[in-house]
């Protein structure tokens, strides 16, 4: 069945470093494919999506392509804030009205 | 974009009793979707609640310890039945406003003691 995959935390890093959180999925043909947050005390967000392969989602400066061959979709920011400290999810849907997330990732950014 | 109204947004309850979360949406929607994010762990699909039909429950849920309402297009309840502290977990409602973006109620963080 389908199902995502995602990297564990949490991931601590220093303000102004690289950020990636590594997501890979299974599903038969295209799916759409998400990235959503969670910040302390609040209700999921979407963070950016992706329709199709090749196709990059971007918002508040992350970023994440849809990479077919690789079954994947990684989200990458270039410079962290502390602001950006949250639990990340990576979701699927395929051909329902259904989200799969993963296990999501805790991100910690200090300054 | 839909805003979604949870409530309680917490609350602390003893083993044994039950306690009914509503979901207020701001728009009319065809499909609500109740998830539960147990701690530290990812969500979970409850079930599925259309309006005029009962509720499609995943595998492991059942509607006697989750019953969901659905009166109308706007609103939903979820109740949590004959608690223990296994059930201790946010509990979100969702809606699927566009066909390919979910949108998601604030939570009730649920602790059974």
């Amino acid at each position: 069945g389908n199902s995502v995959t995602q990297m564990e935390g949490p991931v601590t890093l220093s303000e102004e470093a690289f950020l990636t959180i590594n997501c890979t999925y299974t599903a038969t043909g295209y799916p759409s494919l998400f990235w959503y947050v969670q910040y302390p005390g609040e209700g999921l967000q979407l963070l950016l999506k992706a329709t199709k392969a090749d196709d990059k989602g971007s918002n508040k400066g992350f970023e994440a392509t849809y990479r077919k061959e690789t079954t994947s979709f990684h989200l990458e920011k270039g410079s962290v804030q502390v602001s950006d400290s949250a639990v990340y999810f990576c979701a699927l849907n395929h051909n329902t009205d259904k989200l799969i997330f993963g296990t999501g990732t805790r991100l910690q950014v200090f300054p | 974009s839909a805003v979604i109204s949870q409530k309680p947004s917490r609350d602390i309850c003893q083993r044994g009793t039950s306690l009914t979360i509503q979901c207020q949406v701001d728009s009319q929607v065809t499909m609500m979707f109740w998830y539960r994010q147990q701690p530290g762990q990812s969500l979970t699909l409850i079930a599925t609640a259309n309006q005029g039909s009962e509720a499609t429950y995943e595998s492991g849920f059942v509607i006697d310890k989750f019953p969901i309402s659905r009166p109308n297009l706007t609103f939903s309840t979820l109740t949590v039945s004959n608690m223990s502290p296994e059930d201790s977990s946010i509990y979100l409602c969702s809606v699927d406003w566009t066909g390919t973006e979910a949108f998601f109620g604030q939570g009730t963080r649920l602790t059974v003691v």
